[in-house]
């Protein structure tokens, strides 16, 4: 089944303590993104990619890390989480930028204390 | 700050009413996608539109894209408490940049 998938779903944590969300997809999509979705906001782009070893902020990078070494992964890391990154985050994949729909994933709710 | 604005923020129809949701963004968009998210699900893929004035439908759904290319509707015909959910215009800027930027999202609650 294609698919985008994330993992944790849920997550409290501490300030400062970092954490890593994962996100894969076996589509073979070359574009990946990461949003977090916060109350009449609707959904920002923290950071995308658009191949392996090729990424790019988004509207709201800070805080936050990419990497995407392989092309079905593309985690994402808070390398010292404070409480205004506290979220909804979703992965998204497409086959590539420009007029193709983006496939989502399930989304991590992250909460930082 | 936030540059795709969708109003209204949130409408309540009762079952069998029309709905419209827009999307007004302040610089040209290359392409206007619209999504929908269930109450505590993410977001789907509704449609695309690229070209300057386009219309589309699909069933009771009609999606209009500005011949500006700055401006979108969403227009449900006839309401049903399965269209209840969070719809969000998106698209890319024409200036270049392969980020995509999202509206506000419209919630839709639909009374039966």
């Amino acid at each position: 089944e294609a698919q985008v998938t994330q993992n944790p779903r849920y997550l409290i944590t501490v300030t400062g303590k970092k954490l890593t969300v994962t996100c894969s997809q076996n589509m073979n999509h070359e574009y990946m993104s990461w949003y977090r979705q916060d109350p009449g906001l609707g959904l920002r782009q923290i950071y995308y990619s658009m191949n392996v070893e090729v990424t790019d902020k988004g509207d709201v990078p800070e805080g936050y890390k990419v990497s995407r070494k392989e092309k079905r992964n593309f985690p994402l890391i808070l390398e010292s989480p404070s409480p205004n990154q506290t979220s909804l985050y979703f992965c998204a994949s497409s086959p590539r930028i420009g007029q193709y729909e983006q496939y989502f994933g399930p989304g991590t709710r992250l909460t930082v204390t | 700050g936030q540059q795709v604005m969708q109003i209204p923020q949130y409408q309540h129809v009762q079952e069998g009413e029309d709905f419209t949701t827009y999307c007004n963004s302040s610089t040209t968009l290359s392409n206007i996608q619209w999504y929908k998210q269930r109450p505590g699900g993410h977001p789907v893929f509704l449609i695309q539109l690229v070209k300057s004035g386009e219309v589309k439908k699909q069933k009771r759904l009609t999606f209009q894209f500005g011949e500006a290319k700055k401006n979108s509707s969403l227009h449900i015909t006839a309401t049903q408490t399965t269209d209840v959910g969070t719809y969000f215009c998106a698209g890319i800027r024409s200036s270049g940049t392969y980020k995509y930027i999202f509206g506000t999202g419209t919630r839709l609650k639909v009374l039966a």
